[in-house]
């Protein structure tokens, strides 16, 4: 069956450096790859996709790498600001959307 | 405002007592979900629905019974059968099941089984 590993420890950044977030999967490449947002206590939000086709996508100071050869997305934040502080949760979808563990961002003042 | 509502937030129950989560989406969606949440797990699929009078077994959908009479509606009913219900429940939904798809979800509902 298909894996999703995400890093269980919180990363911890300051403020104002990149936030670099890592999914990995094993076996079969899946058609697209979500990343969500979720707070404490709330239910995920919906942040960025990539297909399998595409090495990288943007918004604002988001940026999501799909490598299909490394079985690996990267999702990075720029200028990361305290209020990034959350659960950030990478899916991808196979046969159904499979969710990763998620991992915890912590950005000091 | 559009969106997804559960309800209740916080649930407590007593042991072999059934319980149904409400979830109410007014985003037109066609496809819904329901997830289970414990610490340090990801989501896990319990049922998910295509169309109205149509639902499928996720992974871990023993214990759990849901229904799909309206679209904007998929309730959870959480029964004596399931061994360990202490959970926080998340239901979500799509525009439809197959596709480029965001999901959705709704606030959750921390269910405590005493």
């Amino acid at each position: 069956s298909q894996k999703i590993e995400q890093n269980s420890e919180a990363l911890n950044i300051q403020e104002g450096k990149t936030a670099t977030l890592t999914c990995n999967y094993t076996n079969y490449s899946p058609a697209y790859l979500q990343w969500y947002r979720q707070d404490p206590g709330r239910g995920p939000v919906f942040l960025l996709l990539i297909r399998e086709n595409e090495k990288e996508k943007r918004k604002e100071r988001l940026k999501v790498t799909f490598d299909t050869t490394l079985k690996q997305s990267l999702f990075h934040i720029t200028a990361s600001q305290p209020a990034d502080s959350a659960t950030y949760l990478c899916a991808l979808r196979f046969q159904k959307l499979v969710f990763g563990t998620g991992t915890r961002l912590l950005v000091s003042p | 405002d559009g969106g997804i509502t559960q309800s209740p937030k916080y649930l407590f129950r007593k042991e072999g007592q059934n319980v149904t989560l409400s979830c109410e989406q007014n985003l037109n969606h066609d496809a819904m979900y329901w997830y289970r949440q414990d610490p340090g797990q990801g989501l896990r699929l319990i049922y998910y629905s295509q169309i109205v009078n149509d639902f499928q077994k996720g992974d871990i959908a023993e214990g759990y019974s849901v229904s799909r009479e309206k679209k904007e509606s998929f309730p959870l009913t959480v029964t004596s059968a399931q061994k360990n219900p202490t959970a926080f429940y998340l239901c979500a939904s799509s525009l439809t099941l197959a596709g480029v798809n965001e999901q959705f979800f709704g606030p959750g509902t921390r269910l405590t089984v005493l």
